[in-house]
């Protein structure tokens, strides 16, 4: 079974700091996908980024940087100089390879509120 | 492009009552998916399709039909609307690449009340 946690359930920063959401997820396939989406107060999901698990190499995004740690079963996602737009809900999701298990299993997300 | 779109947005219902729920896909994608989001809970997955008259349950089924008659429509259905229903729907599409699997892209949400 998959399983995706995120255990930071809210967070609070002050403008311009640098903040890190964790994601730690258990899997039994060799072949899966990690991807973080943003929920803005607005509603929608946004999608951030997608990781296969044969990529380990950290991304990173104008303020935005992934750190993928395949030892550790973690894909932790920094905001640098964090801003008030960056206030939202953000989930980490795990699928399986996409032949038969099409599942997207999220995390309960982490609410990141900026503090101007 | 749309993108994702969903109809209604907001809704309320009496328990007992029916009503589906439309998401509609510009983008061709050949999967679609229904999703359920509840406070501390996350979403999730309902119902899925991943292809035009395919169906096939998700994590928290019970309660709700789904049909892909058109490859870019995906209908939910609640037949007798029950409190424990009230939650923020959405929908997705992806679209398959061998092997690969593809993001979702969301639609909006539909936000029901159940009475």
């Amino acid at each position: 079974a998959q399983k995706v946690t995120q255990a930071q359930t809210e967070i609070s920063v002050v403008e311009k700091e640098d903040v890190t959401l964790d994601c730690v997820y258990e899997t039994r396939d060799t072949t899966y996908y990690l991807f973080w989406y943003k929920q803005p107060p607005s509603g929608e999901l946004v999608f951030l980024i997608r990781r296969n698990s044969f990529d380990e190499q950290n991304e990173i995004s104008g303020r935005y940087s992934w750190n993928f740690q395949k030892s550790t079963s973690s894909f932790n996602f920094t905001i640098t100089a964090s801003q008030v737009v960056d206030s939202a809900v953000y989930f980490c999701a795990l699928s399986g390879p996409n032949f038969g298990n099409e599942k997207l299993t999220f995390g309960t997300g982490t609410r990141l509120t900026i503090i101007p | 492009n749309a993108g994702v779109t969903q109809t209604p947005k907001f809704r309320v219902l009496k328990t007992g009552q029916s009503m589906t729920l439309l998401c509609a896909q510009d983008m061709n994608h050949e999967y679609m998916y229904w999703y359920r989001q509840d406070p501390g809970m996350g979403l999730r997955l309902i119902h899925y399709s991943v292809g035009e008259g395919t169906t096939a349950k998700g994590e928290v089924p019970d309660g709700y039909n789904v049909s892909r008659l058109k490859k870019q429509n995906f209908l939910l259905g609640l037949e007798s609307a029950a409190p424990s229903q009230t939650s923020v729907y959405f929908c997705a599409s992806s679209q398959t690449s061998g092997t690969i699997y593809n993001e979702q892209f969301f639609g909006p949400g539909t936000r029901l009340t159940v009475l």
